[in-house]
């Protein structure tokens, strides 16, 4: 069955450090997004991402966060100078809108750790 | 904002016995999911409903879709030890926009 994957699984770093969390949504899926998880919060919308430039986008979402689709299979999310509150798990999610439903298919999370 | 309630927010039963989890809100969705959270893992779908007073059933578990498409149940029968997770509800307003979740049900079911 197609899946979305996410690398790392796992990153710890240091206040103020940049990150990067790749994303390889399901191929024939044309919607991407990325939603968060703090430690036993509720899953939160960051932004959504459609045609190459983003749909919408959370309060959360703030300058310090981008996101881009550098090749065809590739959807990354970038935290420029990360925070202590910027812990937490980072699901990336596609849909394929059938329907008229918004299904979507989550990856197993990033889970980053900032110190 | 687009809320969504959920309720109980933990619910710990028998083996065997049946249970139901609400999911409310103020608001119209176009659609709503389901979905089922293993600890460290991504949310897993389990249904998506998208017409009012829709009742979908998979094996043991039945969803329904309020009249007014602003509420949700789940509903198990006979739960079974398997059946314990997370589960999570969350609504769109569009057909390809944000899913607002709701804060999840943890289900303990004890053999």
């Amino acid at each position: 069955e197609p899946e979305v994957t996410q690398t790392p699984s796992h990153q710890v770093t240091q206040m103020g450090q940049e990150v990067i969390l790749r994303c390889v949504p399901i191929s024939n899926h044309l919607y991407f997004y990325w939603y968060r998880q703090i430690l036993g919060q509720k899953v939160e919308f960051l932004v959504s991402f459609y045609n190459n430039e983003i749909s919408e986008k959370s309060e959360i979402f703030d300058d310090q966060f981008s996101v881009e689709r550098p090749d065809g299979s590739n959807f990354t999310l970038k935290i420029r100078s990360t925070k202590l509150e910027d812990s937490a798990m980072y699901f990336c999610a596609s849909s394929l809108i059938t329907s008229g439903a918004n299904v979507l298919t989550f990856g197993a999370g990033s889970r980053l750790t900032v110190l | 904002t687009q809320l969504l309630e959920q309720s109980p927010q933990f619910l710990s039963i028998q083996e065997g016995e049946n249970l139901t989890v609400y999911c409310n809100s103020s608001s119209v969705f176009s659609s709503l999911q389901w979905y089922r959270q293993e600890p460290g893992e991504g949310p897993v779908l389990l249904v998506t409903v998208v017409t009012g007073g829709e009742v979908k059933k998979l094996k043991r578990l039945t969803f329904q879709f309020g009249d007014a498409r602003k509420d949700s149940s789940l509903h198990i029968t006979a739960a079974q030890p398997g059946d314990t997770g997370l589960y999570l509800c969350a609504g769109s307003r569009t057909n390809a926009g944000k899913s607002t979740f709701g804060d999840g049900t943890t289900l303990t079911v004890k053999p």
